[in-house]
């Protein structure tokens, strides 16, 4: 079993429409997780970052984390064309820890 | 903001050439890290480094080494390139001691070896 899975997509979406996107892990341990956008042939750019279960609010962008079923999601209300881009979720266990396991990211794409 | 500069955005070099990826943060983080990115596998860790002159190998090792000798910058080296190695090359960096384990990327080089 991988340590982090994430559906690699594509999901198509109508402007305007929300983005639902989530991955699931099999690490208990895990306590910090992030969310990435990544553009094509750019860096990813850290998009959210969370500390155990609970939800985080930024703009039109929601981090949800479930640790007891081993969940995260993010949601983007009202996307927009600039929000097409890959999503990766990243997740680690430990303060201070350099390991990250990321999943292998989502495609995104929001058409006009 | 932080911010992760590469050398290189894109580079073509022959099989048996060494090839060095310069990578220099401007936030005085401690740990910087070199990523390969490849359709299908996602992101794996080639090394990481949380000092000066310390390294820690990653999930991948074989074929690279690294070298920091100022805390801003982490080289990556290719000693002898393999086609195999071409591939998406990402720099990292983070900051010790205060938030979480979040790692902050450059913009990449995507490197071909022919």
């Amino acid at each position: 079993q991988k340590e982090v899975e994430q559906d690699p997509g594509p999901l198509s979406v109508p402007e305007g429409a929300i983005v639902s996107l989530n991955c699931t892990y099999s690490n208990s341990a895990f306590q910090y997780f992030m969310w990435y956008r990544q553009y094509s042939r750019k860096g990813p750019e850290l998009l959210m970052y969370t500390y155990s279960s609970g939800n985080k609010e930024d703009g039109r962008f929601t981090a949800q984390v479930d640790k007891s079923s081993k969940y995260i999601s993010l949601f983007i209300r009202d996307s927009q064309p600039s929000d097409s881009a890959t999503y990766l979720c990243a997740m680690s266990a430990g303060y201070g820890n350099n390991r990250l396991a990321f999943g292998k990211g989502n495609q995104v794409v929001v058409i006009p | 903001d932080v911010k992760v500069t590469q050398s290189s955005r894109y580079l073509v070099k022959r099989t048996g050439e060494k090839v060095f990826l310069e990578c220099v943060q401007d936030m005085d983080h401690e740990n910087m890290f070199w990523y390969r990115q490849d359709p299908g596998l996602g992101l794996r860790l080639i090394y990481f480094s949380y000092d000066v002159k310390m390294k820690e190998k990653g999930d991948i090792p074989e074929g690279y080494s690294v070298s920091r000798e100022k805390k801003e910058r982490f080289s990556l080296i290719l000693e002898s390139a393999s086609t195999n190695q071409t591939s998406m090359y990402l720099c990292a960096s983070r900051a010790s001691g205060t938030g979480g384990n979040e790692q902050y990327f450059g913009p990449g080089t995507r490197l071909t070896v022919t």
